[in-house]
């Protein structure tokens, strides 16, 4: 059972660029998270998608922009790249919440590594 | 906002030893605690996760704890190994609220 994929696995951009990052979601999973992981601190919450769309964000400016396809993967769009956009970038899928219980659990990738020159 | 605190932030003991590793937390109205792993570069392997309604979770040489009154967690690792060497991070959960993380604390365990 393939858990979340994610690609690619490490890029070096420039200032200004963009990127796109890609997951594929673990078998059986319909939501997709994704988290910025800066050296040495603990992941933040970028935002999350649900049913093609955002459901949840966190304090990202609108730089970062994503979409769900209809097979539940998912893309991470990153414009105009600073240095501070440097991270390990981590999706995370979960079954959706069909309960206030809060038992979902997070299956992460291996993370995409992105520095930014 | 809930804020996550891990103390220490880096930790090195020998083989064999005994360790603890604390998790704090601001907010005690919580879903659940879990327990990440991560090595270096990698993403993050769930380790252990305590529901509100629980005390504690055991997996092999893993015991984690949780006092929601007090805003805490700890993670027990019993006769620690060289291949326990990594980051562990605590991560919490608030209803439909994403997972807040910790910064983690960064273990080496000497041979």
């Amino acid at each position: 059972d393939a858990g979340v994929t994610q690609s690619p696995t490490h890029l070096i951009k420039t200032r200004g660029q963009q990127v796109t990052l890609r997951c594929s979601p673990k078998s059986g999973h319909d939501t997709v998270s994704w988290y910025q992981q800066a050296l040495g601190q603990g992941p933040q919450f970028i935002f999350q998608y649900y049913e093609e769309e955002e459901r949840q964000r966190g304090n990202f400016p609108d730089r970062f922009s994503g979409h769900q396809f209809p097979n539940y993967s998912s893309e991470l769009n990153v414009n105009a790249l600073l240095l501070g956009d440097s991270a390990l970038y981590l999706c995370a899928s979960s079954p959706e919440l069909r309960s206030s219980s809060g038992a979902n659990v997070l299956t992460f990738g291996a993370g995409s590594r992105l520095t930014v020159l | 906002k809930q804020e996550v605190t891990q103390i220490p932030a880096a930790l090195s003991v020998p083989e064999g030893e005994n360790l603890v590793l604390n998790c704090s937390f601001t907010d005690s109205a919580i879903y659940n605690l879990q327990w990440f792993r991560q090595d270096p570069g990698k993403g993050l392997t769930s380790l252990l996760l305590i529901q509100s309604s629980q005390r504690e979770q055991t997996s092999g040489r893993l015991n984690a704890s949780l006092d929601k009154s007090s805003g805490r967690s700890t993670l027990y690792i019993a006769a620690s190994q060289p291949g326990d060497s990594a980051t562990y991070l605590c991560a919490v959960k608030e209803g439909n609220t994403p997972l807040v993380f910790g910064k983690g604390t960064r273990l080496s365990v000497i041979a």
